[in-house]
């Protein structure tokens, strides 16, 4: 079956606008985890859901990073007032459950976010 | 809060060379798994281990969990240009319900062929 897709694969805005960044988990898959990821580092945590509600939201940076995932499946990150440090790729990954072998985590291609 | 520390950043090798990259949690870590990036790619999960002392191998793959459960280990038996790519290693923090994972920096593997 199709993997975690993400869309926009790329965006670029200026400074002080906001974006949205979008989340196709695989199907079936009720974690799913948002990370950011700059070059040359590993990928950094932000938050992750078990079904609907977040489980763990202590690596959003601040409050203008919000991300929902209304219905179980698909997840929006958003991004107030966005500045240039937010440049980054943003990467999606879902899993099937949490513990034990169900946690694999399938990462998406990433969204490239360039704030200008 | 819970670091995870890789070295070498960058490793560079001859095709045939043997790899090594460590890993190392300031945290005892309930389970660590192991990911490759490859230029331009995103994080592909390798395997997770689990057990304390734990040894799996995979081909010419081989990773070993520590005894403390903090640190970990992944070998490369004569690397191929294929295997170019960055390593991470990634753990979940021992105790409680949380299931974030926490990622090392990665390793640069180049292989020159």
């Amino acid at each position: 079956g199709a993997g975690v897709s993400q869309t926009p694969s790329n965006k670029v805005t200026e400074k002080g606008k906001y974006v949205e960044l979008r989340c196709d988990p695989i199907s079936g898959h009720t974690a799913l985890y948002w990370y950011r990821q700059s070059l040359g580092q590993g990928p950094e945590f932000l938050i992750y859901f078990q079904g609907t509600g977040a489980a763990d939201d202590s690596g959003l940076p601040n409050d203008r990073f919000f991300a929902v995932r209304p219905e179980g499946s698909v997840s929006t990150l958003k991004i107030q007032r966005t500045e240039r440090g937010d440049s980054a790729v943003y990467l999606c990954a879902s899993s099937l459950g949490l513990g034990g072998s169900t946690d694999t985590q399938y990462f998406g291609p990433g969204t490239r976010l360039t704030v200008l | 809060g819970q670091q995870v520390m890789q070295i070498p950043q960058y490793q560079h090798v001859q095709e045939g060379e043997d790899f090594t990259t460590y890993c190392n949690s300031s945290t005892t870590l309930s389970n660590i798994q192991w990911y490759k990036q490859r230029p331009g790619g995103h994080p592909v999960f390798l395997i997770q281990l689990v057990k304390s002392g734990e040894v799996k191998k995979q081909k010419r793959l081989t990773f070993q969990f520590g005894e403390a459960k903090k640190n970990s280990s992944l070998h490369i038996t004569a690397t191929q240009t294929t295997d170019v790519g960055t390593y991470f290693c990634a753990g979940r923090r021992s105790g409680g319900s949380n299931y974030k994972l926490t990622f090392g920096k990665g390793t640069l593997l180049t292989v020159n062929p």
